[in-house]
């Protein structure tokens, strides 16, 4: 019952500095996104993607990048870290569905990053 | 445009009130989905209920229920008899169905304290 495992949970950079935030599910869901959140903020999507080899911006792409080379996995890379990148971030996914009831989203336990 | 918000930042109540959480949402899709998710002071993002928009029916699970009203694009949550374990932030979210992207736009969220 892994669900969405999203490694590391903790992490502290220095400005400039690069890293890579992994996240895997075992759902075999299409859809996977990238979230974070703020201190006392909600969630802003970063960048989704809605199957292999396909993905796209969210509300705050810049300064990320990612890739969706299989169903699993979802890594997120962080190329120049800033100190307004200081965050939690969250990985989630969802399984396409045209069903009248939806179907939500399964969220990662999180990734702790401080850029200093 | 997808919007949800959450007027309520804060919310303090003691032990054995009731108490309810607003969300207000706006989309242009006749097809759409409604979410409320829990983020106790833990951190992890926990799912509590899914609504279509085909589907007005209010929904009672133990102490929780949902009113979903669309003639005031509304989807307000309410705790009955509130206990101390309930003290987390309470997020609303929405997601489009035909899109096809299934994004999810969550709102600012709502604390909640619970006092004994």
């Amino acid at each position: 019952n892994a669900g969405v495992t999203q490694t590391p949970k903790f992490r502290i950079l220095k400005i400039g500095q690069s890293m890579t935030l992994q996240c895997t599910q075992d759902m075999n869901h299409n859809y996977m996104y990238w979230y974070r959140q703020d201190p006392g903020m909600g969630l802003k999507l970063i960048y989704y993607s809605v199957g292999a080899g396909i993905t796209d911006k969210g509300e705050v792409p810049n300064g990320y990048n990612v890739s969706r080379s299989t169903t699993e996995d979802f890594p997120l890379r962080l190329e120049l870290a800033a100190p307004s990148q200081t965050s939690v971030y969250f990985c989630a996914s969802s399984s396409y569905s045209l069903n009248p009831t939806g179907t939500e989203a399964f969220f990662g336990q999180g990734t702790r990053l401080t850029v200093v | 445009a997808q919007k949800v918000t959450q007027a309520q930042t804060e919310i303090s109540v003691v032990e054995k009130e009731d108490v309810t959480l607003d969300c207000v949402y706006e989309t242009r899709d006749t097809t759409y989905y409604l979410f409320w998710y829990k983020q106790p002071p833990s951190g992890e993002l926990v799912f509590l209920i899914r609504r279509n928009s085909f589907d007005e029916q209010n929904e009672i699970s133990g102490r929780y229920s949902w009113n979903f009203q669309k003639s005031t694009s509304s989807f307000n949550f309410t705790i009955t008899a509130s206990q101390v374990v309930d003290s987390a932030v309470y997020f609303c979210a929405l997601s489009e169905g035909f899109s096809g992207t299934y994004k999810y736009i969550f709102g600012t969220g709502t604390r909640l304290k619970v006092l004994a």
